[in-house]
């Protein structure tokens, strides 16, 4: 099956500054790659998620790379802000029909110090 | 309109006994899925309902748990005879049902087990 691998756990950064969070995945299959933004005490939700179709995805400050030969993707967070503090998840998943559950990392913690 | 919400929000309980987790998804979403999510870990994908297909319960972690959806909405995760290890919160996530579509968790439920 599916396995996600996320560095880094932990990421501090100073206020303004860029942060990159990498993932890698097992299954060459895997086609649908969201990220999901978990605050203290909240629930997880999607901040940005890429198809395999395309290699890279911006969302104003938020933006995600996709290497499918090398089964990796990234999320860039520039000019970052203190409410980027949380813990971030990247997924993967191949629905060969209908969806199917996500495989997530372990997670990164970001921390954006003003 | 609403999003998916999960009752109780907190549940201790004493080791050995039986303990039920309500999720309430999203209206109109056929995909259900519940997660488990341990202190400072990631999400681990427990059982996965689409429409009126049969659940992949290729995620539960042992006989102990199980998962009812009644009516193609409520879902019910039972756990069984709880142990100190099955402290964690679970969440509950419910999408759309079409492939790849994003999934929106509930705030979930924070299990301890004494």
């Amino acid at each position: 099956g599916e396995n996600v691998e996320q560095h880094p756990s932990t990421l501090s950064v100073q206020e303004g500054d860029s942060a990159v969070i990498k993932c890698t995945y097992s299954d060459s299959a895997s086609n649908y790659f969201p990220w999901y933004k978990q605050e203290l005490g909240k629930r997880p939700q999607l901040i940005i998620d890429i198809r395999s179709n395309v290699g890279e995805k911006k969302d104003q400050r938020i933006a995600v790379t996709l290497n499918k030969t090398a089964k990796h993707f990234s999320l860039h967070i520039t000019e970052t802000q203190p409410e980027d503090s949380a813990v971030y998840f990247c997924a993967a998943t191949h629905p060969f029909s209908g969806n199917t559950p996500l495989v997530f990392g372990k997670g990164t913690r970001l921390s954006v110090i003003a | 309109g609403a999003g998916v919400s999960q009752s109780p929000s907190n549940k201790v309980t004493e080791k050995g006994k039986d303990v039920e987790l309500r999720c309430d998804p999203i209206s109109g979403h056929t995909a259900l899925y519940w997660y488990r999510q341990s202190l400072g870990q990631g999400l681990e994908f427990l059982i996965y309902f689409q429409g009126n297909s049969a659940p992949d319960k290729s995620g539960l972690p042992s006989d102990r748990f199980s998962a009812e959806r009644t009516g193609g909405s409520v879902s019910t995760l039972t756990i069984q005879r709880t142990q100190q290890e099955d402290s964690a919160v679970y969440l509950c996530a419910s999408s759309m049902g079409q492939k790849n579509n994003e999934q929106f968790f509930g705030p979930g439920t924070r299990l301890t087990v004494l």
